[in-house]
Parts: C-alpha cells; structure tokens; sequence
C-alpha cells in the first residue's frame, strides 16, 4: 500500500499570503489529522476530519482551516500568513474505525517558509 | 492537566551500547501510547504502541518498550544501539477524551562510534 503523500513538499510565501496544503491518505484510511511542527513548540494537533466533517479542531487562530473531500483527500490554508507560521505541516491518516485508539501514520510533511 | 514529559531532550550512546528514552504521562487512566521516529528531512514513523495486550511491546529495528501503569512511564529501549538509529524519538499519547496525538517535545538521540 502506498503511503501518505503530501504535496507540495517545499513551499516559500510571503507574509499576508494564503496558502494551501494536500494531503493524499493511505488508500482505505478515512480519518485525516493535521500537526505543525516547529522548534519552539514542538508538534501540535490542528485538526482532524473523518468522513468530512471536523472532528476534533486544536488550539490554532481561525487562519488556519482545513477540508476533506469524499475520496478522504485533505486540504489546509493558511490566510494572511505570518512569520510565525514556517514550520513542517504533517498531515496523518488513520482507518478511522477503532475509535481512539486508532494508529495515524505520517507523511513526509510539507516545509512552509514565510519571508 | 494531562502531559507528556520526554526526559532529556539529547542523549548520547556508544555504538552497540543500550538506548534507553525515557516518557512519562499524567493520567490516573492509562492512555493509548506510541512511540514514533523521526529522521532529518522526513516525516513520523511508527515504532510501537502500546494496546493494553501487553505490558512490554515489541517494535520495529529492535525496540521495545515497557508500559508501568504504577509509575505512568512508557519507556523506550534498544539493547544495542546502531549508527542507524541516529534520529528524533518522540513519544506519543492519545487520551481517552479525543482522538489527537499530544507528543512530548522529542528527544533526539545520538549514537558515537
């Protein structure tokens, strides 16, 4: 089976900017989570989608927003980016079916740099 | 609040030597566990997770790890470390309540020749 594949991999914007991430889950995998990851704070939860609907949303401002399509792709944008905001965006999918205690399994990430 | 604490954010081994990462949680119910991998440039890896089956778990490249409800710690062990296993651990929790993985801030492991 083919792993979790994220696109763009490498993205440079500039501050005030939008942009958007995809994220193609583990064929069969029907929920999709979201993490930043950066130095300073390490990797935090954004959201996560099964059968798309949100179904758990982390603490992050209403500039970051995501979306899951029928076939369990996955999109996120970022409006009005900000400095702040360069970091590996990770995006996981699980079956979705075990509740909790389901195992996400990552991609590659996507490396947004602000300038 | 719940957390998940890494000690040691770097650690060092020889060669052939035991690796041994430590990871607390702060839960008085034992949560859904995880270890996962990280090398530079790369996305997370899965090692291992703790299920409830088994109190010791068994993972890939050679790591185990041991859940020890009484002391809330899910530590993480190889008997002899290699080159390879040169990377970022970071140990994971999902707790009953939602279905995010809260991760200890890492623990990056560097193993000398």
């Amino acid at each position: 089976k083919a792993g979790v594949t994220q696109t763009p991999r490498y993205l440079i914007k500039t501050r005030g900017q939008q942009v958007t991430l995809s994220c193609s889950p583990i064929s069969g995998h029907r929920s999709v989570s979201w993490y930043q990851q950066t130095p300073g704070q390490g990797l935090q939860f954004l959201f996560e989608y099964f059968s798309e609907t949100q179904r758990n949303k982390g603490n992050f401002p209403g500039r970051f927003s995501g979306r899951q399509f029928s076939n369990s792709r996955s999109e996120m944008n970022v409006s009005t980016l900000e400095l702040g905001d360069s970091a590996l965006y990770l995006c996981a999918s699980s079956p979705g079916t075990s509740g909790v205690g389901d195992t996400q399994y990552f991609g590659p990430g996507t490396r947004l740099t602000v300038l | 609040a719940q957390s998940v604490t890494q000690l040691g954010s770097h650690v060092s081994v020889s060669e052939g030597a035991l690796v041994l990462l430590r990871c607390n949680y702060s839960s008085s119910v034992p949560p859904y566990l995880f270890w996962y991998v990280q090398y530079p440039n790369q996305g997370l890896q899965l090692l291992l997770k703790y299920t409830s089956a088994a109190t010791l778990v068994k993972g890939i490249n050679g790591f185990e790890a041991e859940f020890k409800k009484s002391e809330t710690s899910f530590h993480l062990t190889k008997p002899s470390a290699h080159m390879s296993d040169a990377a970022e651990y970071f140990c994971a929790v999902k707790w009953n309540s939602g279905y995010a993985l809260n991760f200890g801030k890492g623990t990056s492991l560097l193993v000398t020749p």
